[in-house]
């Protein structure tokens, strides 16, 4: 069985570019998050998709990220423009139920440069 | 606000030496509590989901204990190989999303 993949694993972009990361969950996962560790810190909750709906989206910084999940599955995290304090490792993880037992598979990570 | 405190946050120990690291969570409304093996460009990967007060978990040379009623959970590895290089990750689950201490980096020499 596959496991969660994104893509790209590095983008070195401008200030002020903007960037599209992609999340491939694991086949039949309803449930999608995206976190970020931005260098030294701790890895941050952004949101939480349920299928295609975004059932938490309490981490996202501001208004510059955009994340969508068009038919359940894959997702997009757009960040437009970029600013330098969003370089960062970005993770997705899926899970197939939600609840205290499930575990969140991780991704390898999207590593994002901003300069 | 909810934190995970985690300690040490680097350890350098011997091929062959045990060792153990310690993660602080809040008390009151546990709901879960999630460790991680994590090496750098690879993705996190899951060891334990501990739930219930006094659990006792082990894979291999690896196991975890928790004490939800006073908050904290020990990661133990017993007989260190330098393969077990990584950073060991503990998250808090806060209904679905996970809140993350910033890790025990460990290195094993040989």
């Amino acid at each position: 069985e596959a496991g969660v993949t994104q893509f790209p694993s590095h983008s070195v972009i401008e200030k002020g570019q903007t960037v599209t990361l992609r999340c491939d969950p694991i086949s039949g996962h309803d449930n999608l998050y995206w976190y970020r560790r931005v260098m030294g810190k701790e890895i941050k909750f952004l949101l939480h998709f349920v299928k295609e709906s975004k059932q938490d989206e309490s981490g996202m910084p501001n208004n510059r990220f955009l994340a969508e999940r068009t038919g359940g599955t894959y997702s997009t995290l757009k960040v437009q423009p970029a600013e330098l304090e969003d370089s960062g490792v970005y993770f997705c993880a899926s899970s197939p139920y939600r609840g205290q037992t499930y575990e969140q598979y991780f991704g390898p990570g999207t590593r994002l440069t901003v300069t | 606000i909810l934190n995970v405190e985690q300690s040490p946050q680097s350890l350098h120990v011997q091929e062959g030496d045990s060792t153990n690291f310690t993660c602080s969570f809040p008390s009151s409304n546990f709901y879960a509590l999630h460790w991680y093996r994590w090496e750098t460009a690879k993705s996190p990967e899951a060891l334990f989901v501990m739930t219930l007060n006094g659990d006792e978990k082990k894979k291999g040379r690896i196991s975890a204990t928790l004490n939800t009623k006073e908050g904290y959970s020990y990661l133990y590895i017993k007989g260190s190989q330098p393969e077990d290089s990584a950073t060991y990750l503990c998250a808090f689950k806060s209904t679905d999303k996970l809140i993350f201490g910033t890790g025990t980096r460990l290195q094993v020499f040989p």
